[in-house]
């Protein structure tokens, strides 16, 4: 299995513009979460969905941030518009019955 | 509410000597507890999982940890660190559906 896919793998883009960060889960998981890790807050999470439902969002800070997942193999977060305190990497992971969460290499984000 | 945490922010080694990260966990029920991996500039890897079966719990690359309900803790350890060891380790438990994060261990092992 190809594992969880994030991209873009680095952005970097200008105070105001529009973000969005893909994701692709491991093909049967019916769970996908987005965190977000910051140096100073370490690992947060933002939102999760089950079965393409968000169950819990009440990690996103603001909002700026969305997520959708308009179908299984598919999901988005959105940042409209982004500010430089948004700067962080961003992980999307998916996880099928069971305990193991497994996590996607992350999109680095840059705002200036 | 369930939480972890991690006692070192940071932990140096020489290679070949032990490792040991310390966790303890808080927990109302019998948790699950996780250590995960970072690399520089990569993503988080699982090394292992302890889910109420046996409290000593082997990992990939050498690493175990040992559940101590006692203790509340779940250490990791290493007998014998490796360079490649050196990153960033973080103390996870899941609370309900999604896993929270111990605030982590950097780890730096010198030759």
């Amino acid at each position: 299995d190809a594992g969880v896919i994030q991209s873009p793998r680095h952005e970097v883009t200008e105070m105001g513009q529009e973000v969005t960060l893909r994701c692709k889960p491991i093909s049967g998981h019916d769970y996908l979460f987005w965190y977000r890790q910051t140096m100073m807050r370490g690992l947060e999470l933002l939102i999760y969905f089950n079965n393409n439902v968000p169950i819990d969002d009440s990690g996103m800070p603001e909002d700026r941030f969305s997520a959708k997942m308009p179908n299984a193999s598919f999901s988005t977060l959105k940042i409209q518009p982004s500010e430089p305190r948004d700067s962080a990497v961003y992980f999307c992971a998916s996880r099928h019955s069971g305990n193991t969460i497994y996590f996607g290499e992350g999109s680095w984000l840059t705002v200036v | 509410a369930q939480s972890v945490t991690q006692l070192d922010s940071h932990v140096s080694v020489s290679e070949g000597t032990p490792v040991l990260l310390r966790c303890n966990y808080s927990s109302s029920y019998s948790p699950s507890l996780f250590w995960y991996v970072q690399h520089p500039n990569k993503g988080l890897q699982l090394l292992l999982k302890y889910t109420s079966a046996a409290t000593l719990v082997k990992g990939i690359n050498g690493f175990e940890a040992e559940f101590k309900k006692s203790e509340t803790s779940f250490h990791l350890t290493k007998p014998s660190a490796h360079m490649s060891d050196a990153a960033e380790y973080f103390c996870v438990v899941k609370g309900g559906t999604a896993l929270i994060f111990g605030k982590g261990t950097t780890l730096s092992v010198s030759s």
